[in-house]
């Protein structure tokens, strides 16, 4: 069965640092996505950034980027110059296909991260 | 751009009870997904729905009962609340196909589950 591990429990940095959020997963299939989730203290749930198996060159999205390391099964989330505001639990999902061309995330448990002023 | 919205927000229910969730998405999208998150156990698939009128379990289907009657909306019956069960239950939708913008998921707030 596919398995998305996300190590750390919760990280506290200052802001305006870089930091970055570990996942490893496990899968069979030859082809793959890998996502990262952000969960706001509302409780929303907002994607952030995809990483496609095949592309080698690692995903940017913003101040967010991805360490692809697909030998290691990796899949780390980068938050360059972090703000107060990035303050959240992160989420790394791998999609696990259902059916046909159908898929479902399998999440990590995530990882809480506070930004301090 | 579209957004999922769902109703209540908020639901306090009594054991026993029967209770019903509801999503609605217009991003057009062809599936349909509830999560269930619990403190420390992340997020796990209750019900899936490929297309209208398609019902697909998910890995905790028991204890619950969906439906998909329009491609816009899907809902979610619990169908025997437990004493003191907290959740908080989670809508999503995807395009269909096999690019990875077909498999991102896009969430609803949530509707947050108390049982007296």
């Amino acid at each position: 069965a596919q398995k998305v591990t996300q190590t750390q429990t919760s990280i506290s940095v200052m802001e305006k640092t870089t930091v970055t959020m570990d996942c490893v997963y496990e899968t069979r299939d030859s082809s793959y996505f890998l996502f990262w989730y952000k969960q706001t203290a509302s409780g929303e749930i907002v994607f952030l950034i995809r990483q496609d198996s095949y592309k080698k060159e690692n995903a940017t999205e913003g101040h967010y980027s991805l360490n692809f390391q697909k030998p290691k099964s990796s899949i780390g989330l980068i938050i360059t110059a972090t703000q107060i505001e990035d303050s959240a639990v992160y989420f790394c999902a791998m999609r696990e296909l259902i059916t046909g061309n159908t898929g479902k995330l399998i999440f990590g448990l995530g990882t809480t991260l506070q930004v301090q002023p | 751009g579209g957004i999922i919205t769902q109703t209540p927000k908020f639901l306090i229910g009594q054991e026993g009870q029967k209770l019903t969730l509801k999503c609605q998405q217009n991003f057009n999208h062809d599936t349909m997904y509830w999560y269930r998150q619990d403190s420390g156990k992340g997020l796990r698939l209750i019900y899936y729905s490929i297309t209208e009128n398609d019902l697909q379990k998910g890995d905790l289907s028991e204890g619950y009962d969906a439906s998909r009657e329009k491609k816009s909306s899907f809902s979610l019956t619990v169908t025997s609340a437990q004493k003191n069960e907290m959740a908080v239950f989670l809508c999503a939708s995807s395009p269909s196909g096999t690019g990875g913008s077909q498999n991102t998921l896009y969430f609803g707030a949530g509707t947050r589950l108390s049982v007296l």
